[in-house]
């Protein structure tokens, strides 16, 4: 089993509407959750991170986190062709040097 | 915010010889930086773990003689490809922690990466 999972794509939303993303995890300890946007060619960028139980909102990008489900979440409204990307979800593993694993990644195509 | 800065972007090398990327953070020190490959449409696979002073952790698959990682200060490390092959041509992407701002729960930043081509 996969320790981070995530829809692979692609996602096609038109512009302006409201794009979700999700991500489900194994490791019940893991305390830390990363959404982070990678365009084509480029590094991965921090868009949010989220630590509790609950909705956290920044801008247009809000990230929930339902621990007792092991699955986090990040929503992007009003999306623009600017937010066309692979999105990527990470999550630190408890005990684990590894300390931050990444999903595959969700590619997200905005449509104008 | 934290910078890492990650050098060269890019690299054409021929099969056989060497390349070093070098990786560093430049308004903070990082006791531990990562190193990652990615693969074309795939997602980031951790290599090793950068600890300065010390040897790196290698991911299980990983040989440590072919990538040689040297954290040579408190703001650099090094991963250097030996012997290239072509099929180690991928997208080399450094991170690093600034443990400043706390511990594990503190976001990794991340280079620009490092597009290796081996013909």
């Amino acid at each position: 089993q996969k320790e981070v999972e995530q829809n692979s794509g692609p996602l096609s939303v038109p512009e302006g509407a409201i794009a979700s993303l999700n991500c489900t995890y194994s490791d019940r300890g893991s305390q830390s959750f990363f959404w982070y946007r990678q365009y084509s060619g480029k590094s991965p960028e921090l868009i949010m991170s989220i630590y509790s139980n609950g909705d956290k909102e920044d801008g247009r990008f809000t990230a929930q986190l339902n621990k007792a489900s092991q699955y986090v979440s990040l929503l992007i409204r009003d999306s623009q062709p600017s937010d066309s990307a692979t999105y990527l979800c990470a999550v630190t593993i408890s005990g684990s040097a590894r300390q931050l694993t990444f999903g595959s990644g969700t590619q997200l195509t905005v449509l104008p | 915010g934290a910078v890492v800065s990650q050098h060269p972007s890019r690299v054409i090398c021929k099969s056989g010889t060497s390349v070093k990327i070098e990786c560093r953070s430049l308004d903070f020190q990082a006791t531990t930086m990562f190193w990652y490959r990615q693969f074309p449409k795939k997602s980031l696979m951790l290599m090793a773990t950068s600890n300065e002073g010390s040897k790196a952790t290698y991911e299980q698959g990983v040989e440590k003689d072919k990538f040689l990682i040297n954290h040579a200060s408190l703001t650099l490390s090094t991963l250097t490809v030996t012997s290239a092959h072509p099929e180690d041509s991928s997208f080399y992407i450094c991170s690093a922690r600034d443990v400043s701002q706390g511990t594990s729960s503190t976001p990794l930043h991340f280079g620009n990466g490092t597009r290796l081509t081996v013909t």
